[in-house]
């Protein structure tokens, strides 16, 4: 089945600071894509959605860029700020699944 | 916001104890999923049920757990002999009918077993 790797698992970006986290996929028929943020003690707050190579900017400051070629689904954090401290997990949807396989997260930290 | 229901937020069993969740998915969503999550990293499907019928789930859910949508707005995740590997946080997700929309998540239920 489907497997994602995500990596940095930790990541310190300086308040104002850009950072991208990058996950890797290995099924090529996988087409929908998440991002996921999840805060201490909380549930998963949907981030981003892709469905297609192409570069979505959405919400405060992410950018999520697509690579079916490389099977590789990034995001990209712009100006960060400390509300942007949380652990974030990219999930991929397969062709015959219906459940997401995630990555195993990144704990992102903003300091001043 | 996508207001999916969780209860109890905390659940401490001992082990061999019976435990049971439940999940109240969002107003007209069609599906239902479950995973588990370990030391706030791994996330693992567990089951996924479309119009309350489940249709996919993991070998260790139909050895040891019970999982049911009695309606379209409820559904409970239970397991029948509580394990101390089954300590962990489990995350009910709920979704439109259209399989490319995506899934929103209740606040989940933190399982303990001692």
């Amino acid at each position: 089945g489907e497997q994602v790797e995500q990596r940095p698992p930790h990541l310190s970006v300086r308040e104002g600071d850009s950072a991208v986290i990058i996950c890797t996929y290995t099924d090529p028929n996988s087409y929908y894509f998440f991002w996921y943020k999840q805060e201490p003690g909380a549930g998963l707050q949907l981030l981003m959605k892709v469905f297609s190579s192409t570069e979505i900017n959405e919400g405060q400051g992410f950018t999520v860029l697509l690579n079916k070629k490389d099977k590789q689904l990034s995001l990209n954090l712009t100006a960060a700020h400390p509300g942007d401290s949380a652990v974030y997990f990219c999930a991929v949807r397969g062709h015959y699944a219906q459940g997401l396989t995630f990555g195993l997260g990144t704990r992102v930290s903003v300091f001043p | 916001d996508a207001a999916v229901t969780q209860k109890p937020r905390y659940l401490i069993k001992m082990k061999g104890q019976e435990a049971e969740m439940k999940c109240i998915p969002e107003k007209g969503h069609t599906a239902v999923f479950w995973y588990q999550q370990k030391q706030s990293k791994e996330l693992k499907f567990l089951i996924y049920f479309q119009n309350q019928q489940p249709l996919d789930q993991i070998d260790m859910v139909k050895e040891r757990f019970s999982a049911v949508c009695p309606s379209s707005s409820l559904c409970s995740l239970g397991i029948r002999t509580c394990e101390a590997e089954d300590s962990a946080l489990y995350l009910c997700s709920s979704r439109p009918g259209h399989p490319s929309y995506e899934q929103y998540f209740g606040p989940g239920t933190r399982l303990t077993v001692l």
